[in-house]
């Protein structure tokens, strides 16, 4: 199974901060690789897939970039809105793993 | 609107069944992929099942081979996840999923969920 490693697993910043989560994966995904938003009692959200191509309605501010094992996610500017966990996805092979994931707390 | 709601969920002793529904809405249902996504509790998230739009190919994570089996009925754009010979570690919240379709493909990301329905398998 391809293992995704996400770091940090925890990260505090004030609003109007830019911050990026990282995620390796065990072997090569060839750039399928999704990232999701989940806020506390609630459901993922699709945020980026493909590594790069933001989901439809996801503010401009999220951006994804990366290669091979290593992807990042990237919020600029964070707003209220975007203090939650987010997770990375395997799209490329079974199991379709995910990330332990990332809260991102406020400072 | 599309709109995924899971229902089925409760309290189950470990070795007995339990089905999850989720009925569907706001989409064409039998043109998707759908899958089942799972978090136990305060952790992450972990994919379960997956069916195909017309329902002839269906996927599983390995743990839960033999034991849970993933099913829909296009007609009622309704979800299926009928759970046999529970565990403890089964215990979790259970996302219903639609598979990200562009038109022409069909891709390994999960772009609405439900809210999700919990499962405790205790005695």
């Amino acid at each position: 199974d391809i293992q995704m490693t996400q770091s940090p697993a925890s990260l505090s910043a004030s609003l109007g901060e830019t911050v990026t989560i990282e995620c390796l994966a065990s072997e090569d995904i060839y750039d399928i690789l999704a990232w999701y938003q989940q806020k506390p009692g609630k459901s993922p959200q699709l945020l980026i897939y493909d590594a790069s191509s933001l989901h439809t309605g996801v503010p401009s501010r999220f951006s994804g970039s990366g290669s091979g094992t290593q992807y990042s996610l990237k919020i600029n500017s964070l707003q209220p809105e975007d203090f939650a966990s987010y997770y990375c996805q395997n799209g490329l092979s079974a199991p379709r793993t995910f990330g332990a994931g990332t809260k991102l707390e406020l400072k | 609107e599309v709109q995924l709601v899971e229902s089925g969920g409760g309290l189950v002793q470990p070795g007995r069944s339990m089905k999850l529904s989720c009925a569907a809405s706001g989409f064409t249902f039998n043109n998707y992929d759908m899958a089942w996504v799972c978090q136990a509790p305060k952790k992450g998230l972990e994919w379960v099942a997956t069916i195909s739009y017309d329902g002839s190919s269906t996927y599983y994570r390995d743990s839960v081979k033999g034991r849970f089996t993933i099913s829909r009925d296009n007609a009622k754009s309704t979800l299926y996840l009928q759970m046999d010979s529970l565990r403890s570690e089964d215990t979790a919240t259970y996302y219903c999923a639609r598979h990200y379709y562009d038109g022409t493909y069909y891709y390994w990301y999960f772009d609405f969920w439900g809210p999700g329905t919990m499962v405790t398998v205790s005695s």
